[in-house]
């Protein structure tokens, strides 16, 4: 398997601009997760997926920050406005469910986001 | 889910056993104990999870406490490639806590 992809590798952009990052999970797997990770905060959980539904999204930063899982193998996490403050590894990861309790968590390479 | 203590970094030497510490003293029975590790510029990656036995992988070993309030991730022989941040993360099962709570982890630095 190919594993958790994830596009751009980095991003570079203007303040003020839409950034649009994508992912795409391991084949079968249910669970989709969007890390952020900064030197200040390390990582954080920003929202997570089931099946293709949001199921927590408390740690999406503010309502310029939205996530989407239109089918089983791909997801956004889209920022606009976007701002300097911004600039960090985003990272996907996605895991499958069984018996009800969710698996392993395998990450991707991560995208590095830049905003100027 | 419970928090974790973990040294903010630690040396060994190329080829010994590396042997990483962490107190997890308010978990919970239903926790497990998860170590993942973060090379420099790549995502996380999954080691190894216990419960309350001890486990082996080709990775590592975890060795827990039996009042479960600490654990040892064992590397048995390390090399360059180990050089790392190691996170010790406890993480409860089913309920919808699916998310993973990182620390600021252990950077293990592995010496010529």
């Amino acid at each position: 398997d190919a594993g958790v992809i994830q596009s751009p590798r980095h991003e570079v952009t203007e303040m003020g601009q839409e950034v649009t990052l994508r992912c795409k999970p391991i084949s079968g797997h249910d669970y989709l997760f969007w890390y952020r990770q900064t030197m200040m905060r390390g990582l954080e959980l920003l929202i997570y997926f089931n099946n293709n539904v949001p199921i927590d999204d408390s740690g999406m930063p503010e309502d310029r920050f939205s996530a989407k899982m239109p089918n089983a193998s791909f997801s956004t996490l889209k920022i606009q406005p976007s701002e300097p403050r911004d600039s960090a590894v985003y990272f996907c990861a996605s895991s499958r469910s069984r018996r009800g309790i969710t698996d392993t968590q395998y990450f991707g390479p991560g995208t590095r986001l830049t905003v100027l | 889910d419970a928090k974790t203590t973990q040294p903010p970094s630690m040396d060994c030497a190329e080829g010994r056993a590396a042997n990483l510490p962490c107190n997890h003293s308010t978990i919970s029975g239903n926790e497990y104990v998860y170590w993942y590790r973060q090379i420099h510029s790549q995502g996380p990656q999954y080691i190894i999870h216990g419960l309350k036995n001890n486990e082996t992988n080709e990775m590592a070993s975890l060795i827990i406490t039996e009042d479960r309030k600490s654990s040892t991730l064992i590397l048995p022989h390390a090399t360059l490639r180990d050089t790392a941040v190691y996170y010790c993360i406890v993480r409860a099962v089913g309920g919808g806590a699916d998310g993973l709570t990182f620390g600021k982890g252990t950077h293990l630095i592995i010496q010529p």
